[in-house]
């Protein structure tokens, strides 16, 4: 079984469509993310949620709106897709006790805006 | 706010030989994590290698070794006996320790492509 895995895992779809993208981790982590990689290959976070609750927000459009409905799960939904939205977004857990520090990533659903 | 330089957009290496990837950081804590992530053309990230600041020793992984100085704010990654399936994208990355942990702050990655 996939530890963290997300679908899609490609989706191309028309600008001002939305779209989501499901992640799901079986992991028992209590901390899920969701990471944007553009197509220079440059990886920044977006979210992320911690037993179902917002702890990173970085500047990221108010288009973009990630929903837990519990610990196992982060999905991101994305309202009125633009052309800049096309990228890899990846959803990664860890637990947040741990002292390792270490993310584990899902493989990534590529996004792309006509 | 912390940064993460990768000097080397792309690298190459003979298959069996050694390499060595650069990567500078930028912070003003004193307790952090570093890492080594690997992204082959599959897109899946993994984990390579993971280095605690307050750990004076370097970490090994296998064929995978770091080279960790705090004062110069340096981690490089040395890839021993190198092989085809080592060719991927390489990040470095940093996280503060404690505070908002799992903020990965990535380099822009090295392409490293292994010959045979």
């Amino acid at each position: 079984d996939t530890a963290v895995s997300q679908t899609p895992k490609y989706l191309v779809t028309q600008m001002g469509n939305d779209k989501s993208i499901k992640c799901e981790q079986n992991l028992g982590h209590d901390t899920m993310y969701w990471y944007k990689q553009d197509s220079k290959k440059f990886l920044k976070i977006m979210f992320s949620y911690n037993n179902k609750e917002l702890i990173i927000n970085e500047t990221v459009p108010n288009r973009f709106s990630p929903k837990s409905p519990d610990k196992a799960h982060l999905n991101l939904h994305i309202n009125s897709l633009e052309l800049g939205d096309s990228a890899v977004y990846f959803c990664a857990s860890s637990q947040h006790s741990s002292n390792t520090g270490e993310l584990f990533f899902g493989e990534g659903s590529r996004l792309t805006v006509l | 706010a912390q940064t993460v330089t990768q000097s080397q957009p792309e690298m190459s290496v003979q298959e069996a030989e050694t390499v060595t990837l650069s990567c500078t950081y930028d912070t003003s804590e004193s307790d952090y994590y570093l890492f080594w992530y690997k992204q082959p053309p599959s897109r899946q990230m993994i984990l390579v290698i993971r280095q605690e600041a307050y750990k004076q020793q370097n970490a090994t992984e296998n064929r995978f070794s770091v080279n960790f100085q705090k004062a110069a704010k340096s981690f490089s990654l040395k890839i021993s006996d190198s092989q085809l399936g080592d060719a991927a994208m390489y990040f470095c990355a940093y996280m503060n320790y404690g505070g908002s942990q799992g903020n990965l702050i990535f380099g822009k990655g090295t392409k490293l492509s292994v010959k045979p």
